[in-house]
């Protein structure tokens, strides 16, 4: 199995652009999650899935963030607009639905100037 | 998701043993206790796991305290390649119903290997 593929590894962007990070989860994991991870926070829980689902979207940090889960292979995070403050590594995360372990993707850095 | 508490900091020499502590005073009965470790530049990665018993498995040993209060996490022989941040977090066992399963990461302890 490859991983958690994140697409792009790397973005820029400007203030006010639309951006969009892509996740594909292991197949047959049925959870999935997005974190962020800055200095100053560290790793933050923006959202996760089950079943392709949304549980808990309460560490989405604003209305500007969002994100969907069509079918149990993809899901995207999309910011609209984008900030400055919103520069961080994106990670998504799946899992078996049972006390077992995550695997991230490696991670989409994004700086927004 | 309960606390648990590490030191921020530690040193090892490469080809010893590290021992990495983590104290969890308020877990609960259906808490398990897993490990992640995040390289630079990297996604976390992870360990290990358990509920009571110690666990062993290719990268560690996770040793659980009797009270389950605390717990270690051994690397038999560390190397420069496990030069990390490595998080202790405890992850609710229960079944909610909606799929409960969320790890919330705190600090972390920063492990240094010194040739």
């Amino acid at each position: 199995d490859a991983g958690v593929i994140q697409s792009p590894r790397h973005e820029v962007t400007e203030m006010g652009q639309e951006v969009t990070l892509r996740c594909k989860p292991i197949s047959g994991h049925n959870s999935l999650f997005w974190y962020r991870q800055t200095m100053m926070r560290g790793l933050e829980l923006l959202i996760y899935f089950n079943n392709n689902v949304p549980i808990d979207d309460s560490g989405m940090p604003e209305d500007r963030f969002s994100a969907k889960m069509p079918n149990a292979s993809f899901s995207t995070l999309k910011i609209q607009p984008s900030e400055p403050r919103d520069s961080a590594v994106y990670f998504c995360a799946s899992s078996l639905a049972v006390i077992s372990g995550y695997t991230f993707g490696s991670g989409t850095r994004l700086t927004v100037v | 998701d309960a606390k648990t508490t590490q030191p921020n900091s530690m040193e090892s020499n490469e080809e010893e043993p590290v021992h990495l502590p983590c104290n969890h005073s308020t877990i609960s009965g259906t808490d398990y206790i897993h490990w992640y470790r995040q390289l630079p530049s990297q996604g976390p990665e992870y360990v290990i796991h358990g509920l009571t018993s110690n666990v062993n498995n290719r990268m560690a040993s996770l040793a659980i305290a009797e009270d389950r209060k605390s717990s270690t996490l051994i690397l038999h022989r560390a190397t420069l390649r496990d030069a990390a941040v490595y998080y202790c977090i405890l992850r609710d066992g229960r079944n909610s119903g909606a799929g409960s399963y969320q790890l919330t990461f705190g600090k972390g302890t920063k492990l240094s290997v010194i040739p």
